[in-house]
């Protein structure tokens, strides 16, 4: 069974905070990938990395950063954390070349509140 | 702006019912399609996927409907049960590409 565990169920952070987001999978997945999810907007990809120190960003990379030194870890960095980043933040894996090719595990989520 | 865009939003459904959500692209690139099924604390989970190259694909209870002139496809749960209340999200994505799009999500209710 894939297994994709993140640091923290629930994280409440200042405003101007840096903050780390720790992912892990567990079955040697290439592919890394992280998501925020907001109501009415759905999943919207942020930084994916298919290899140990390669990162490309997504969707809305925009006051995060990410940082990938083992295959099987993968974190989310926000610089200087902002209201507007108050989210549920998901990481996923796969293995294959691409999305097209293999399904993505997600994690259970991590609900940031940026006060 | 959404590439996928998903409806309704939320849905109600007697057991035993069909429950339908679709959802509608534009980018003709987009060659894989899935749909997640997240239930309440977890993460999506892989529910079904399609290839714009078959109209239909049948897993169990569920079933994507592909309109590839269209561009729009759907799922469909036959008789609904309390267990499959959930939120569902479609998604499609470029072939070799790792640039997954998602719809907006439908929180389905089953009412037993």
């Amino acid at each position: 069974d894939v297994k994709v565990t993140q640091s923290s169920r629930y994280l409440v952070k200042r405003t101007g905070e840096k903050v780390f987001l720790e992912c892990v999978q567990d079955m040697d997945h290439e592919n890394m990938f992280w998501y925020r999810q907001d109501p009415g907007l759905g999943l919207r990809l942020i930084y994916f990395s298919y290899d140990v120190k390669m990162k490309e960003k997504g969707d809305i990379p925009e006051g995060y950063s990410v940082s990938r030194e083992k295959k099987e870890r993968f974190s989310l960095i926000l610089e200087s954390a902002s209201t507007n980043q108050t989210s549920m933040y998901l990481c996923a894996s796969s293995s294959g070349l691409a999305a097209s090719t293999d399904t993505q595990y997600f994690g259970p989520g991590t609900r940031l509140t940026v006060l | 702006q959404q590439q996928v865009k998903q409806s309704p939003q939320s849905l109600i459904v007697q057991k035993g019912g069909i429950s339908i959500i679709n959802c509608a692209y534009e980018n003709t690139a987009f060659d894989y399609f899935p749909w997640y099924q997240q239930f309440p604390g977890k993460g999506p989970a892989l529910l079904i996927a399609i290839r714009p190259d078959v109209s239909e694909k049948k897993e169990g209870r569920f079933t994507i409907s592909f309109n590839k002139s269209a561009k729009q496809f759907s799922l469909h749960i036959m008789d609904s049960q309390p267990g499959d209340s959930a939120t569902y999200f479609c998604a499609a994505s470029p072939y070799n590409n790792n640039d997954m799009r998602f719809g907006a999500g439908t929180r389905l209710t089953v009412k037993p």
